[in-house]
């Protein structure tokens, strides 16, 4: 059973470019999270989707990101534009339901680097 | 906004000590997950700790939830290098299903 898989695992854009970061939930896992760390900090909570919906985007910026989770394929998060202050590790982690007992599992990161 | 204070931050400890990691909030989490987080990797989770006053052990490590649920320690007895690594104790907030993490425990063991 395959975990949280995410790719690129490494990413080097030049400032204004678009990063697009992927995300492949555990099977059976509908639920996923995308989450940031930046240097010497903790992570912290961007979006969280279900199939075809977001349902909480409180942690993520209102301009340059979105993110989607289609019907089929994995899940994305998109950075347009690209600043120096992007760079920083993105995790993304999946759970099988909802409520505060659901463990999530994560995936080995993304991490981007801006120029 | 429910938060999660690790400490202590930082630990040096040689091989055989023992150590313990705490986990504070000053509210009440319904659970709180600890994970191990090694350089260039994504979090791996631990344990799960859901019933007030719960322990749970894992080989070495000891995990124990407050009987309030609002903090939660991390034990590990004769700590080896492989235990080194980033520490993080998470929950869920009352509202919503994300996790808010603690700051984390950066832990070297010294052979």
């Amino acid at each position: 059973n395959a975990g949280v898989m995410q790719n690129p695992r490494h990413l080097v854009r030049r400032r204004g470019q678009e990063a697009r970061l992927r995300c492949s939930p555990m099977k059976g896992h509908s639920h996923v999270y995308w989450y940031r760390q930046l240097p010497e900090e903790g992570l912290k909570f961007m979006v969280y989707l279900q199939k075809e919906n977001i349902i909480d985007e409180s942690g993520m910026p209102k301009e340059r990101f979105s993110a989607e989770f289609p019907k089929e394929g994995p899940s994305i998060l998109r950075i347009q534009q690209v600043v120096r202050g992007d760079s920083a590790a993105y995790f993304c982690a999946s759970s099988l339901g909802t409520g505060g007992n659901n463990e999530q599992f994560f995936g080995p990161g993304t991490r981007l680097t801006v120029l | 906004t429910q938060l999660l204070e690790q400490s202590p931050q930082f630990l040096s400890i040689q091989e055989g000590e023992n150590l313990t990691v705490y986990c504070n909030s000053s509210s009440v989490f319904s659970s709180l997950q600890w994970y191990r987080q090694e350089p260039g990797e994504g979090p791996v989770l631990l344990v799960t700790v859901v019933t007030g006053g719960e322990v749970k052990k894992l080989k070495r490590l000891t995990f124990q939830f407050g009987d309030a649920r609002k903090d939660s320690s991390l034990h590990i007895t004769a700590a080896q290098p492989g235990d080194t690594g980033l520490y993080l104790c998470a929950g869920p907030p009352s509202a919503g299903n994300m996790l808010t993490f603690g700051g984390g425990t950066r832990l070297m063991v010294k052979p």
